[in-house]
């Protein structure tokens, strides 16, 4: 099955800096990757995804992009704020036997946002 | 808010017992999807359905198991509870049966003692 590796766990950074999170994937099959903000005790929200037939999106601060050859995708956040502050999880959605699909979700990245 | 909804908020129950977990998908969304999410194995699917059929499995138990009723609501039953169960439980919902656009409702957090 599919297996995304997410680094790193944790990341630090000043207020105003940029914020990169990495994640690989297995399954070449994979085509439809989301990421989600979780603010401590909240659900997770849906911040932005990609489809593989697309190598970048942009939704104001946050972008992704994606490198299908090899098999990684990550999220980039530029101007950070301390609101920005929370786990970012990655996922992959892949087949789970015939035209169904699921999603598997990397362990997550601690962002913290200085002041 | 996501508009999806989930009861109970929290939950505390003693091993060997059986609970259910309730969720109510966004209005016009015809798929719930179900996730444990726990400190060491973080968000792990468990299982979809789409319009009340049973679409795509993941890591659940034998011991669980959900059914998804004609108004669309789910309902996720956990039985023969053990320590380890304890997690939160989170329902999703989308649209379509694709995966896409999952929205996430406010999850039940499961304690088991």
């Amino acid at each position: 099955g599919e297996n995304v590796e997410q680094h790193p766990s944790t990341l630090s950074v000043q207020e105003g800096d940029s914020a990169v999170i990495k994640c690989t994937y297995s399954d070449s099959a994979s085509n439809y990757f989301p990421w989600y903000k979780q603010e401590l005790g909240k659900r997770p929200q849906l911040i932005i995804d990609i489809r593989s037939n697309v190598g970048e999106k942009k939704d104001q601060r946050i972008a992704v992009t994606l490198n299908k050859t090899a098999k990684h995708f990550s999220l980039h956040i530029t101007e950070t704020q301390p609101e920005d502050s929370a786990v970012y999880f990655c996922a992959a959605r892949g087949y789970s036997g015939g035209s169904n699909y699921k999603l598997t979700f990397g362990k997550g990245t601690l962002l913290t946002v200085n002041p | 808010d996501s508009g999806v909804t989930q009861t109970p908020k929290h939950l505390i129950t003693a091993t060997g017992q059986r609970v259910t977990l309730r969720c109510s998908p966004r209005s016009g969304d015809l798929s719930v999807y179900w996730y444990q999410q726990s400190l060491d194995q973080g968000l792990q699917f468990l299982i979809h359905y789409y319009n009340g059929e049973e679409r795509a499995k993941g890591n659940i138990l034998e011991r669980f198991s959900a059914q998804q009723f004609p108004d669309l609501h789910s309902e996720l039953n956990l039985s023969s509870l053990e320590l380890g169960d304890s997690a939160l439980y989170f329902c999703a919902s989308s649209t379509f049966d694709r995966g896409e656009g999952q929205y996430f409702g406010p999850g039940t957090r499961l304690t088991v003692t």
